[in-house]
């Protein structure tokens, strides 16, 4: 059974300030990892996928950093407005298997 | 634009009595999957379709089937829903299975309650 943590489960942050979430995945047999943002009432929507250790990827505001050898990435937003509230989910694909493997996400709420 | 529909949004049934959940998809993507996600948990994968190859995840109860009539539609029955069976059903789409850099495309969801 492969084990993907998230952490933490919830967060509440003021608009403008800059924020950042884990999550910890098996460093043995490392395939890929998604990153997924759910918006309450709306679809998840994919926000990377990084495949190569050291990988970081950027899209507007929001980043992430990947760590295969040592099995994390971390996910971090920049000056955070209300549209980031969210859950955050990672997701982790083992060599051996072809599916997604999620953890349980982070909860982000930005207050006014 | 609605790429992956799924509908109902919300359902409720009663204990034992059959229900089904459609999804689709204007991507013409490859593979359909069906997750599970009760509350407070991690989304859990049930089942995919690859074009029309099936593939049952080895600890998704027999109570749980999946049709995919055609590359647009899948749907999910739950023969005899259980109180346990309350939960979100995510369907999602993508490109292929083959490589885990194909991202996933996700509807809104169906949030079943059993009664």
């Amino acid at each position: 059974i492969l084990n993907v943590e998230q952490s933490p489960q919830s967060l509440h942050v003021q608009e403008g300030d800059s924020t950042n979430f884990t999550c910890s995945f098996p460093s043995s047999n490392f395939y890929a990892l998604h990153w997924y943002r759910w918006e309450t009432a709306k679809s998840p929507e994919a926000l990377f996928v990084m495949t190569l250790n050291g990988d970081e990827k950027k899209k507007g505001r929001i980043s992430a950093t990947l760590n295969t050898k040592e099995g994390y990435s971390y996910l971090y937003i920049k000056g955070s407005q209300p549209e980031d509230s969210a859950t955050y989910l990672c997701a982790f694909i083992s060599g051996t298997a072809s599916k997604l493997t999620f953890g349980t996400g982070t909860r982000l709420q930005v207050m006014l | 634009d609605a790429m992956v529909i799924q509908n109902p949004r919300y359902q409720v049934t009663q204990f034992g009595k059959p229900v089904t959940l459609s999804c689709s998809q204007t991507l013409n993507h490859n593979v359909m999957y069906w997750y599970q996600q009760k509350s407070s948990q991690a989304p859990k994968l049930l089942f995919h379709y690859y074009d029309k190859d099936f593939n049952n995840e080895a600890d998704t109860p027999d109570n749980f089937q999946s049709r995919r009539p055609n590359t647009s539609f899948c749907f999910l029955d739950i023969r005899s829903p259980g109180l346990g069976d309350t939960a979100m059903y995510l369907c999602a789409t993508s490109r292929g299975t083959g490589t885990g850099s194909y991202e996933q495309y996700f509807g809104p969801g169906t949030r079943l309650t059993v009664t």
